[in-house]
């Protein structure tokens, strides 16, 4: 069982629509998710961090997290074009030196169509 | 506010030679990680260092690499008598010395080994 498993996709959502992505991981003791957006040929780039159960909103972007269920979705709204990318699911895997380690998934392509 | 810095962007070898990879840390930040992406893979983790010292190298092949993170100057990935395989994108990240465990990623560098 991989560690930490996304829908590989890809996903094409008309513009203007909410795109959803979703994520399990597999290790319980994971205390932090994390989504990147990494467009092709470029690194990733960091936009949204979540900790608790619930959802955590942040302009357009919607974070949820259920720890009991080993499940964690970003939900993009109001879609556009330039929202076109490859999504990272990662997560804190909890090791002997502390929690910083990164578990990603391999990633869900998302096309906005216009 | 300068983000993290790698260079070179992109570094052809040869077979067998050597091939460096820098990283300068986002100012205020002491912890510094070294992921791999390999041609449509995902993000692996190979180490992470504060300065003098690794943390936890669990991600690292065992022969023919090598990190370190020097109390001055930017941190290098080394890779001894490179093949074919080690063609990837190398990315370097950093985080600052608490417990969000944000981490926020290089550029990258693209090595192709000829």
């Amino acid at each position: 069982q991989k560690e930490v498993e996304q829908n590989s996709g890809p996903l094409s959502v008309p513009e203007g629509a909410i795109a959803s992505l979703n994520c399990t991981y597999s290790d319980r003791g994971s205390q932090s998710f994390f989504w990147y957006r990494q467009y092709s040929g470029k690194s990733p780039e960091l936009i949204m961090s979540i900790y608790s159960n619930g959802d955590k909103e942040d302009g357009r972007f919607t974070a949820q997290l259920n720890k009991a269920s080993q499940y964690v979705s970003l939900l993009i709204r109001d879609s556009q074009p330039s929202d076109s990318a490859t999504y990272l699911c990662a997560v804190n895997a909890e090791s002997t030196f502390g929690n910083e380690k990164l578990t990603f998934g391999t990633g869900t392509r998302l096309t906005i169509i216009p | 506010n300068a983000g993290v810095m790698q260079n070179p962007r992109h570094l052809v070898r040869r077979r067998g030679q050597e091939a460096r990879l820098r990283c300068s840390p986002m100012k205020g930040h002491s912890h510094v990680y070294w992921y791999r992406q390999l041609p449509e893979e995902g993000l692996k983790f190979m180490v992470y260092l504060q300065k003098e010292n690794i943390i936890d190298e669990s991600g690292m092949p065992k022969e023919r690499f090598s990190a370190e993170f020097p109390k001055e100057g930017p941190s290098i990935l080394r890779i001894q008598q490179v093949v074919r395989g080690d063609s990837a994108a190398y990315f370097c990240a950093s985080s600052p010395p608490d417990t969000s465990y944000e981490q926020y990623f290089g550029p990258g560098t693209r090595l192709t080994v000829t």
